[in-house]
C-alpha cells in the first residue's frame, strides 16, 4: 500500500538536544512539507521541498533543518536552537499542484 | 501572499442539523481549495476539493463545498451532521502562482451534540 509514514509516534527530547523526525513516503511525490501543531492552533509551514536536494522555509522555520537527499525522505532535525520544541509535528507529500496532501501520523514531541 | 480564514473556532450542532464549516482565502492567479479532517493525534484525511468546474464540489462522508468566486469563500456543508463528524476541520489553498506551498487555516472544531 502506497502512503506516508512517520516516525517514532512518540519522541523525548532533553533540553540542549538535536532530534530527528524521519518521514518516507512511497508515492513517487515530488513535493513534501513539515508542519508543526500545536494545541489548539493550526498547521504551521516549516519546510518543504518541491525537488530533491532543494527545500524553502516555511513560516517558522528557525530552530529546525531539513534535508532531501532522495525522492521517498525528507527527514526534520528539531535543534537545541528551537525553543519551544514541544509540539505534534506532521509531514505531508503532494504529487503536484493541484492534487491533495497525504499525510503521516504524526510525531509528537515532548521536551522533558 | 497565500492566506487563509476559518472564523470560528468551533461550531455546535444537532446531530441531523444541517452544518457549515467556513472558510475564506486570499490568493494571487487561480486558488485550488481543499477541506481535511483530522480525528485526534491522527494526521489529516482528505475530504474534498475544488480545482476547477462545477462550483459544488462532493466529497467523503457525505460533505461537500461550495466555491464562491466573488466571495472568495470555500465553505463545507454536510446536510445532516452525524455525532461521529466531530472532528477539528481544516481548509486549505495553493494556487499556480503560489509553487508547491500549500496553506492550511487555524481549525475549526466541530462538535456534534446527540
Amino acid at each position: 500500500d502506497g502512503g506516508i509514514t512517520q516516525s517514532p509516534k512518540y519522541l523525548f527530547r532533553k533540553e540542549g538536544q538535536n532530534v530527528t523526525l524521519s518521514c518516507e513516503q512511497n508515492l513517487n511525490h515530488d513535493a513534501m512539507y513539515w508542519y508543526r501543531q500545536d494545541p489548539g492552533q493550526g498547521l504551521r509551514l516549516i519546510y518543504y521541498s518541491q525537488i530533491v536536494n532543494d527545500f524553502q522555509k516555511g513560516d517558522i522555520a528557525e530552530g529546525y533543518s531539513v534535508s532531501r537527499e532522495k525522492k521517498e525522505s525528507f527527514p526534520l532535525t528539531v535543534t537545541s536552537a528551537q525553543k519551544n520544541p514541544t509540539a505534534f509535528y506532521l509531514c505531508a507529500s503532494t504529487d503536484r499542484l493541484n492534487t491533495e496532501a497525504f499525510f503521516g501520523q504524526g510525531t509528537r514531541l515532548t521536551v522533558v | 501572499a497565500q492566506s487563509v480564514a476559518q472564523p470560528e473556532d468551533q461550531v455546535n450542532v444537532a446531530e441531523g442539523n444541517p452544518l457549515t464549516v467556513k472558510c475564506t482565502y486570499s490568493v494571487s492567479g487561480n486558488p485550488y481549495l481543499f477541506w481535511y479532517v483530522q480525528y485526534p493525534n491522527r494526521g489529516l484525511q482528505f475530504l474534498l476539493k475544488y480545482i476547477t468546474g462545477d462550483n459544488l464540489v462532493k466529497g467523503s462522508y457525505g460533505f461537500e463545498a461550495e466555491f464562491n468566486k466573488s466571495q472568495t469563500s470555500f465553505h463545507l456543508k454536510k446536510p445532516s451532521a452525524l455525532v461521529s463528524d466531530s472532528a477539528l476541520y481544516f481548509c486549505a489553498v495553493s494556487s499556480n502562482t503560489g509553487g508547491f506551498k500549500t496553506i492550511f487555516g487555524a481549525g475549526t472544531r466541530l462538535f456534534v451534540k446527540a
